[in-house]
């Protein structure tokens, strides 16, 4: 079983709807909690980054940590055709190590 | 500011030979890691440099891969004897230690084919 577990997808919305992205995760040990966004031919940048449990809400993104079920989430709101693209996941322990998900492709259809 | 910088953004090789990618990172940024990219198989960490510490090489699959960092800055990935199974993006990311060590930036990565 892997340490991050997230859907690869692909996810197919229309402009405007909300998306929801998840991750589950097995390590008890992890803190810190990304979400990297990558376009075709790009490297990831990040998106969100949140300690511990909780929310964190940045314009039209807001991430979810629940660290007892282990479960974290991305929701765009409004979401437009520049929007698509893969959505990773990572987190971290107190190390510089970061693990991350497989990614979720994500297309927004205008 | 210029971020950070691979080279060469494509490489085809043949399987045997070796291969060395290079990485730029962010001036001032300390930190420095190489991950592999793989279809459906996510972003692999490979290595960490964080300043003049020994780097962190727990995630380099076989011992046909190294990495070095000169003088804190340019790094490079080598590849020997290269494999089929090695075709991947390789990308590189540095991080500031003013800022988050987490907020990763990432370069454009190198797309490495051994044919």
């Amino acid at each position: 079983q892997k340490e991050v577990e997230q859907d690869p997808g692909p996810l197919s919305v229309p402009e405007g709807a909300i998306v929801s992205l998840n991750c589950t995760y097995s390590n008890s040990a992890f803190q810190y909690f990304m979400w990297y966004r990558q376009y075709s031919r790009k490297g990831p940048e990040l998106l969100m980054y949140t300690y511990s449990s909780g929310n964190k809400e940045d314009g039209r993104f807001t991430a979810q940590v629940d660290k007892s079920s282990k479960y974290i989430s991305l929701f765009i709101r409004d979401s437009q055709p520049s929007d698509s693209a893969t959505y990773l996941c990572a987190m971290s322990a107190r190390s510089q190590k970061v693990t991350f998900g497989i990614g979720t492709k994500l297309q927004v259809i205008p | 500011g210029a971020g950070v910088s691979q080279s060469p953004s494509n490489k085809v090789t043949e399987k045997g030979k070796d291969v060395e990618l290079r990485c730029d990172p962010i001036s001032g940024h300390t930190a420095l890691y190489w991950y592999r990219q793989s279809l459906g198989q996510g972003l692999e960490f490979l290595i960490y440099f964080q300043g003049n510490s020994a780097p962190d090489k727990s995630g380099l699959p076989s011992d046909r891969f190294s990495a070095e960092r000169t003088g804190g800055s340019v790094s490079t990935l080598t590849i020997q004897r290269t494999q089929q199974e090695d075709s991947a993006v390789y990308l590189c990311a540095s991080s500031s230690p003013r800022r988050d060590p987490y907020e990763q930036y990432f370069g454009p990565g190198t797309r490495l084919t051994v044919t």
